[in-house]
C-alpha cells in the first residue's frame, strides 16, 4: 500500500460546479496535511494547509479526518483557472518538512 | 525577489554521461530537498539537507549524489549509475527548526537520455 494515495482522476466539470477530491495515508503519526495545485509541466505551488478543524479559503476547503485517515479538498463554483493537478502531501513524524506527495488528482473545468 | 532558482530547466544527456543540476536559493531557508517526478506519479524524495555540510538518502537515493557546502546552494548529480534518469526534478527549499510545513519548489529541471 502506498503511503499517500490519490484518485488519478481526471475529474472533468463544468464552470459552477463543486468537486471534492479525498487522499488517504498510512501513517496514523503522520503530522501536518497539505494540499498543493501544480499547473502542467510547472512546480507545485501550496494551496492550502489541512488544519484538524478544517479551513476554508475561499472557494476551497480542506478537511482533516484522523480517525479514517483521510484528507480532502473541495472547490465550489470551479473556475477554468482550477484546471490542474492537485497534490495531496503529508508530513510523517519526525523533524523538517521532508514530506511525502500522492501522484495527484487531476482536475479539467470546461465551459 | 526571493526565490529558487534552478538551472537549467532543460537538459539532454547521452547514455553514460553524469549532469549536475543547479539550485540556488536566496530565501535563507536552512532545509533543501530534491525530488523527482515521473508521469503520472507523485514527487519522490531523492535527497534532502538540513543545514550546511549535512545531507541524508531520501527515498530514491541511488544513482544520485549532491552536496550542501553552503547554505543557499544544493546540487544534484545524476551519475550514469541512474539506470532510468529521465524526469522532471525539483529542488525544494523549506524554513528548519521553525517550519511550517511549506515547500517552496523551484520552476525544475527537465532532464532526457538520449
Amino acid at each position: 500500500r502506498k503511503e499517500v494515495e490519490q484518485d488519478p482522476g481526471p475529474f472533468n466539470v463544468p464552470e459552477g460546479a463543486t468537486v471534492a477530491f479525498n487522499c488517504t495515508y498510512s501513517n496514523s503519526a503522520s503530522q501536518s496535511f497539505f494540499w498543493y495545485r501544480q499547473d502542467c509541466r510547472k512546480e507545485p505551488k501550496l494551496l492550502m494547509s489541512v488544519y484538524s478543524s478544517g479551513n476554508e479559503d475561499g472557494r476551497f476547503t480542506a478537511q482533516l479526518n484522523r480517525a479514517s485517515q483521510y484528507i480532502s479538498l473541495l472547490i465550489r463554483d470551479s473556475k477554468l483557472s482550477d484546471s490542474a493537478t492537485y497534490l495531496c502531501a503529508v508530513k510523517p513524524p519526525g523533524g523538517y518538512n521532508k514530506l511525502i506527495f500522492g501522484a495527484g488528482t487531476r482536475l479539467a473545468v470546461h465551459p | 525577489d526571493g526565490g529558487i532558482t534552478q538551472s537549467p530547466k532543460y537538459l539532454f544527456r547521452k547514455e553514460g554521461q553524469n549532469v549536475t543540476l543547479s539550485c540556488e536559493q536566496n530565501l535563507n531557508h536552512d532545509a533543501m530537498y530534491w525530488y523527482r517526478q515521473d508521469p503520472g506519479q507523485g514527487l519522490r524524495l531523492i535527497y534532502y539537507s538540513q543545514i550546511v555540510n549535512d545531507f541524508q538518502k531520501g527515498d530514491i537515493a541511488e544513482g544520485y549524489s549532491v552536496s550542501r557546502e553552503k547554505k543557499e546552494s544544493f546540487p544534484l548529480t545524476v551519475t550514469s549509475a541512474q539506470k532510468n534518469p529521465t524526469a522532471f526534478y525539483l529542488c525544494a527549499s523549506s524554513l528548519g527548526q521553525a517550519n511550517t510545513g511549506e515547500l517552496f519548489f523551484g520552476e525544475g529541471s527537465r532532464l532526457t537520455v538520449l
